[in-house]
C-alpha cells in the first residue's frame, strides 16, 4: 500500500482565499483524522470520521475551517478564507480498529499550508 | 481527558550513547501507548505501541518502551544511540473510539539531537 496520500505537500494563498487540502487514506482503514501542526501549539486534532462519518470537530477552530469525507477513499479539509494564523501544516492520519479494539495512526506526509 | 507530557523538550546526546526519553500520560481507563517518530519535512512514522500484555515493548529503529503503570509512564529507550536518530519524538495516548480506531492525544515532543 502507498500509505496515506496527501496533497498538495505545498500551498502558498493569499488571505482570504479558499484552500482545500486531500488526503486519500489507506486502504481498509475505517477512521481518518486530520491534524495540525504549529510551533506554539504542537500537533492539534482538528477533527475525526469513523465510516466516513464525522465523530467530533470540537477541535477545528473556526467556522472557516470545514470537513467532509464523501467515500471511506477520500476526504477534504477546507479553509474559507483563509488567514495568516492558518499557516501550519496538516496531517492526515488513517487506522483500522475492529471490535473495540483500535490500531495505530498511519500519516501521510503532511500539507505546508502558507498564507500570506 | 486523556493528556501526555514530555517534559523534555530539547535532549543532546553523543552518539552510541544511550537515551531515554520521558513520557508521563493521564488516562482513565487502560492506556493504549505509541511513540511516534518525525524526521524534519517528514509525516510522524510510528515506533512502538503498547496495547496489552509485555509492558516493555520492541519497536523499530532498535527503540523499546516500558510501561508503568504505576508511574504512568511509557519512556523511550535505545541502548545505542546513532547520528541518523536526531529527529523529533512524540509519546501519545489513545482513546479507542466505538466504531474502531484510535484518537491519539499527543505530547509536546522532544527534539533529539545527536553529537559526532
Amino acid at each position: 500500500d502507498a500509505g496515506v496520500i496527501q496533497s498538495p505537500r505545498h500551498e502558498v494563498t493569499e488571505m482570504g482565499q479558499e484552500v482545500t487540502l486531500r488526503c486519500k487514506p489507506i486502504s481498509g482503514h475505517n477512521s481518518l483524522f486530520w491534524y495540525r501542526q504549529t510551533m506554539m501549539r504542537g500537533l492539534e486534532l482538528l477533527i475525526y470520521f469513523n465510516n466516513n462519518v464525522p465523530i467530533d470537530d470540537s477541535g477545528m477552530p473556526e467556522d472557516r475551517f470545514s470537513a467532509k469525507m464523501p467515500n471511506a477513499s477520500f476526504s477534504t479539509l477546507k479553509i474559507q478564507p483563509s488567514e495568516p494564523r492558518d499557516s501550519a501544516v496538516y496531517f492526515c492520519a488513517s487506522s483500522f480498529g475492529r471490535g473495540g479494539k483500535g490500531g495505530e495512526a498511519f500519516f501521510g506526509q503532511g500539507t505546508r499550508l502558507t498564507v500570506v | 481527558a486523556q493528556s501526555v507530557t514530555q517534559p523534555d523538550i530539547h535532549i543532546t546526546v553523543s552518539e552510541g550513547a544511550s537515551l531515554e526519553l520521558r513520557c508521563n500520560y493521564s488516562y482513565g481507563a487502560t492506556p493504549y501507548l505509541f511513540w511516534y517518530v518525525q524526521s524534519p519535512g517528514q509525516g510522524l512514522q510510528l515506533l512502538l505501541k503498547y496495547f496489552s500484555g509485555d509492558t516493555l515493548v520492541q519497536g523499530i529503529k532498535g527503540f523499546e518502551a516500558e510501561f508503568k503503570r504505576s508511574q504512568s509512564s511509557f519512556n523511550l529507550r535505545k541502548p545505542s544511540v546513532h547520528w541518523s536518530d536526531a529527529a523529533e519524538y512524540f509519546c501519545a495516548v489513545g482513546h479507542i473510539l466505538t466504531g474502531g480506531g484510535n484518537k491519539l492525544t499527543f505530547g509536546t515532543g522532544t527534539q533529539l539531537k545527536v553529537e559526532l
